[in-house]
């Protein structure tokens, strides 16, 4: 099956600072690799995704690029602001029913 | 239109009692699943409907039960509680089950297991 592997596990910055995030998958048959932001407390909510015929997808400060060759994919969070402080998931897959998680980034911006 | 609700918020069992985590969405979504999270580990997916008396195993579906037999409602029910279920569950729901629809996740339901 796939396999998910998200670094780092904690990621530090100041704020205006960039953020990235970064996952690797198995799976060539994946297809789909969505993000999530979870807030402490809440459940997971989809920031952004991009499919396997995309490289790169663009959506205000958050930016997610995929390299289908090298199997890894990334997600980018420009001006960084203390709100985007969280727990940022990515998965792969192909569809909702078959998608893997990685394990997770918690992410801190220092004001 | 309240989104994805599960019931209860908490709940503490002992080793061997069963029970049932409720969810329940009002947004008419075909596709419905259960995760736990656990430290560490992610989300992994438990169960996971298609529709209304569909329902199929995710990645850890050992020791819990699913039923779908209405659109809103998607139970989970853990037969025999276990320590090693102690996790936080989260039902989450999608229009349908393909990539181009958003997953809207639950609030969660944390689960201790004595």
């Amino acid at each position: 099956g796939e396999n998910v592997e998200q670094h780092p596990s904690t990621l530090s910055v100041q704020e205006g600072d960039s953020a990235v995030i970064k996952c690797t998958y198995s799976d060539s048959a994946s297809n789909y690799f969505p993000w999530y932001k979870q807030e402490l407390g809440k459940g997971p909510q989809l920031i952004i995704d991009i499919r396997s015929n995309v490289g790169e997808k663009k959506d205000q400060r958050i930016a997610v690029t995929l390299n289908k060759t090298a199997k890894h994919f990334s997600l980018h969070i420009t001006e960084t602001q203390p709100e985007d402080s969280a727990v940022y998931f990515c998965a792969g897959g192909t569809s909702y029913g078959k998608l893997t998680f990685g394990q997770g980034t918690i992410l801190t911006v220092h004001p | 239109n309240a989104g994805v609700t599960q019931t209860p918020k908490f709940q503490v069992l002992k080793t061997g009692q069963s029970m049932t985590l409720q969810c329940a969405q009002d947004m008419n979504h075909e596709y419905m699943s259960w995760y736990r999270q656990d430290p560490g580990m992610g989300l992994r997916l438990i169960h996971y409907s298609v529709g209304a008396g569909i329902t199929d195993q995710g990645e850890v579906p050992n020791g819990y039960n699913v039923s779908r037999s209405t659109t809103e409602d998607f139970p989970l029910r853990l037969l025999s509680a276990a320590p090693s279920q102690t996790s936080v569950y989260f039902c989450a729901s999608s229009v349908t089950s393909g990539p181009a629809e958003t997953q809207y996740f639950g609030p969660g339901t944390r689960l201790t297991v004595l």
